[in-house]
């Protein structure tokens, strides 16, 4: 879905680095997830957010952290990644509780 | 903590055939069911979205339900086309949260 749009597509890093992954829409929702997919354990939720000044831990936030600086813009940051980050990343939006709108993803790898 | 389940893992079909695909979930507490489609590489297209009070949705070829009472949502696909080949996934909002399924990868042999 082009108005959800996910930056980088790739990224290789190693570990003990900081990485943010970057989030913006076009679709005016006020509604912003962060997600990991892994292989066998399908799409869990890491952070959710209903507006600019409100942040919610999902399932596995822990060794993750969280920015909404407007209402368009939702990054995720890895203070210091470790390899079982490894995953592919996604980005979603909804307004109120209509459907989820994702972006391509972001395939990050942790050495 | 909702669990979300999708049986089977893989399924191939030939074309034309009509399927259902299958979907359950434990905590009853759902607020709605959503199923969506994966394509290799991309992202999630939404396909239908069943709010709590509803029984089904319909959509093109596509009718999904929900029974809240047996924990199960099913996706029906009418016509199964080569196009529909992809992996489907199910996921439950309970409380504010969705809990996605680990999905059924579809495969349609023309």
């Amino acid at each position: 879905d082009a108005d959800v749009t996910q930056t980088p597509r790739n990224r290789i890093t190693k570990t003990g680095k900081r990485i943010m992954l970057e989030c913006s829409q076009t679709k005016g929702h006020d509604r912003m997830y962060w997600y990991r997919q892994d292989p066998g354990l399908g799409l869990r939720l890491i952070y959710y957010s209903f507006d600019v000044k409100d942040i919610n831990k999902g399932e596995i936030s822990d060794g993750y952290s969280v920015s909404r600086q407007a209402q368009a813009k939702f990054s995720l940051s890895l203070e210091s990644a470790i390899p079982n980050q490894t995953a592919l990343y996604f980005c979603a939006t909804s307004q109120s509780n209509q459907p989820q709108h994702f972006g391509d993803g972001t395939r990050l790898s942790i050495l | 903590k909702q669990e979300v389940t999708q049986i089977p893992a893989a399924l191939s079909v030939p074309e034309g055939e009509n399927l259902v695909l299958n979907c359950s979930f434990t905590d009853s507490a759902i607020y709605n069911l959503q199923w969506f489609r994966q394509d290799p590489g991309k992202g999630l297209t939404s396909l239908l979205l069943i709010q709590s009070s509803q029984r089904e949705q319909t959509s093109g070829r596509l009718n999904a339900s929900l029974d809240k009472s047996s924990g199960r949502s099913t996706l029906y696909i009418a016509a199964s086309q080569p196009g529909d080949s992809a992996t489907y996934l199910c996921a439950g909002v309970t409380g504010n949260q969705f809990y996605f399924g680990t999905g059924t990868s579809l495969t349609v042999i023309p």
